[in-house]
C-alpha cells in the first residue's frame, strides 16, 4: 500500500512568484487535507477536499487555492508569495470523510521564499 | 474559539523513565474528536490514537497510556519506561464536526529521550 506521496520534497521561489505544491492521497482515500507547519510549530489547517470540492478553510487568503482531481490527488497553489509563506506544507489523506478519521500524513514540501 | 494547548515546549529524559504530555484544549463544541500525533526527527506524522468527547475511558496501548478528562478539557499522554526511540516532536489536535472537520494542532512538544 503505497503512503502519501508529496512532490517536490524542497523548493525556493522569490516573493512574487506562484508555486504549484503536489500530493497524491494513500490508495483509497478520497479525503485531503492540506496543512502548512512553520519552523517549531504546529501544523495550520489550510483547506480540505472532498468530492473535488472544497470543503472547509482555515484562516488563510485566498491567493492560496487548491485543487482535488477523480483520482483523489490534488494540488496546492499559492500566489504572490510573501516571505511568510516559507514553511513545510503538509499533505493528508484520510480514508472516509469525517471529523473521526485519522490522518495519514506525507513528508511534507519545504518551500522557502527569498 | 478553538485551541490546543501544549505547555511544555520540550522536555528531557533518561531512557526508562516515565513521561507525561500535557494537552489542553478548548471549545464549545459537544461533540469533537481529539488525537495524538507523533513526528519522528526526520519523517512524516504519524497517528497514535483517536478519542470522542463521550468516551471518557482511558486507553493503555504496550508503554503509551492516555487520560481524557473532560472537566478539565485534558488529554494527557504518559509514556511509561521511555526509550530513545520515543524521542520526537508529539502533536495533540482537536477535530470538530463543524466547519469541514478542521483539525487543530498544537505546538506540539518536543521529547528528548537520553540513553
Amino acid at each position: 500500500e503505497t503512503g502519501v506521496t508529496q512532490s517536490p520534497t524542497h523548493l525556493i521561489k522569490t516573493r512574487g512568484q506562484q508555486v504549484t505544491l503536489r500530493c497524491s492521497s494513500q490508495s483509497g482515500h478520497n479525503t485531503v487535507s492540506w496543512y502548512q507547519q512553520a519552523l517549531g510549530q504546529g501544523p495550520q489547517f489550510i483547506f480540505q477536499y472532498y468530492r473535488e470540492e472544497e470543503n472547509g478553510r482555515g484562516n488563510f487568503p485566498p491567493r492560496f487555492s487548491g485543487l482535488q482531481f477523480p483520482n483523489y490527488s490534488s494540488e496546492l497553489n499559492v500566489n504572490a508569495l510573501e516571505l511568510d509563506d516559507s514553511a513545510l506544507y503538509l499533505c493528508a489523506s484520510s480514508p472516509a470523510h469525517g471529523a473521526r478519521e485519522e490522518l495519514f500524513f506525507g513528508e511534507g514540501s519545504r518551500l522557502t521564499v527569498l | 474559539a478553538q485551541k490546543v494547548t501544549q505547555a511544555q515546549t520540550e522536555i528531557s529524559v533518561v531512557e526508562k523513565e516515565d513521561v507525561t504530555l500535557d494537552c489542553v484544549y478548548e471549545t464549545r463544541d459537544t461533540t469533537y474528536y481529539l488525537f495524538w500525533y507523533k513526528q519522528p526527527p526526520s519523517g512524516e506524522l504519524v497517528f497514535l490514537i483517536r478519542r470522542n468527547s463521550f468516551d471518557e475511558q482511558n486507553e493503555i496501548s504496550g508503554r503509551y497510556s492516555w487520560n481524557f478528562q473532560k472537566s478539565t478539557s485534558s488529554f494527557n499522554f504518559t509514556i511509561t519506561a521511555s526509550q530513545v526511540v520515543d524521542s520526537a516532536v508529539y502533536f495533540c489536535a482537536l477535530t470538530l464536526l463543524t466547519g469541514g472537520f478542521k483539525t487543530i494542532f498544537g505546538a506540539g512538544t518536543r521529547l528528548f529521550v537520553k540513553a
